[in-house]
């Protein structure tokens, strides 16, 4: 079973650069978010969805981007990327009935 | 809005003994809390949950105990092993699918 898989592992990009991360669940969740995690600052929530077509602002939007035009993926857009960026992301999807939050591996982002 | 307080920042404890975390909150609404485990270089994976109908829930090795009242939870593992070394989140959650997170617990198990 792959619940939910996102890519790239890891990353560094140079301060202004753009880039997609990618994520994908297999799972038929409606619900899906983006968390960025730091030490000490444990799971803040950048953008979730509750379904195609809608997604909605989290605790630390800016610098960031979502769409989502399938129930399957929720790619996260960084429009320019900041040093204060650095970060690992997790997306995660919900299932409908009981709140379980499944979460993907992580990517580790650097911005130089 | 809810917020949620997690302590110690990091725990350790001896082999076979028992580790034991706290959670805070602040809106009494929040009516569910689920704890997860973080390893290393993974994401965090739902160990137990407890609804605020009830007082406590047990599943082997680990519990979760919730005050109401006094709005803490907590999460009791005992017999410890070296495969319980983690990250562990406690959260709340006041609506739907929004859930607030405490800051995690490092636990280390000393061999």
């Amino acid at each position: 079973n792959a619940g939910v898989t996102q890519t790239p592992k890891f990353q560094v990009l140079k301060t202004g650069q753009s880039m997609t991360l990618q994520c994908a669940q297999d799972m038929n969740h409606e619900y899906m978010s983006w968390y960025r995690q730091d030490p000490g600052m444990g799971l803040r929530l950048i953008h979730y969805s509750v379904g195609a077509g809608i997604t909605d602002q989290g605790e630390v939007p800016n610098g960031y981007n979502v769409s989502r035009s399938t129930t399957e993926d929720f790619p996260l857009r960084l429009l320019s990327a900041a040093p204060s960026q650095t970060s690992v992301y997790f997306c995660a999807s919900t299932s409908g009935g009981g709140n379980t939050i499944y979460f993907g591996e992580g990517s580790w982002l650097t911005v130089v | 809005g809810e917020n949620v307080e997690q302590h110690p920042s990091t725990l350790s404890v001896q082999e076979g003994d028992s580790a034991v975390i706290k959670c805070t909150y602040s809106d009494s609404a929040s009516n569910y809390f689920p704890w997860y485990k973080q390893e290393l270089g993974k994401g965090p994976q739902l160990i137990i949950d407890i609804r605020s109908n009830v007082g406590e829930k047990k599943d082997q090795r680990i519990a979760v105990t919730l005050n109401k009242t006094a709005k803490h939870f907590s999460l009791h593992i005992t017999e410890t092993q070296p495969e319980d070394s983690a990250v562990y989140f406690c959260a709340a959650s006041p609506s739907g699918y929004q859930l607030i997170w405490g800051a995690g617990t490092k636990l280390i198990i000393k061999p």
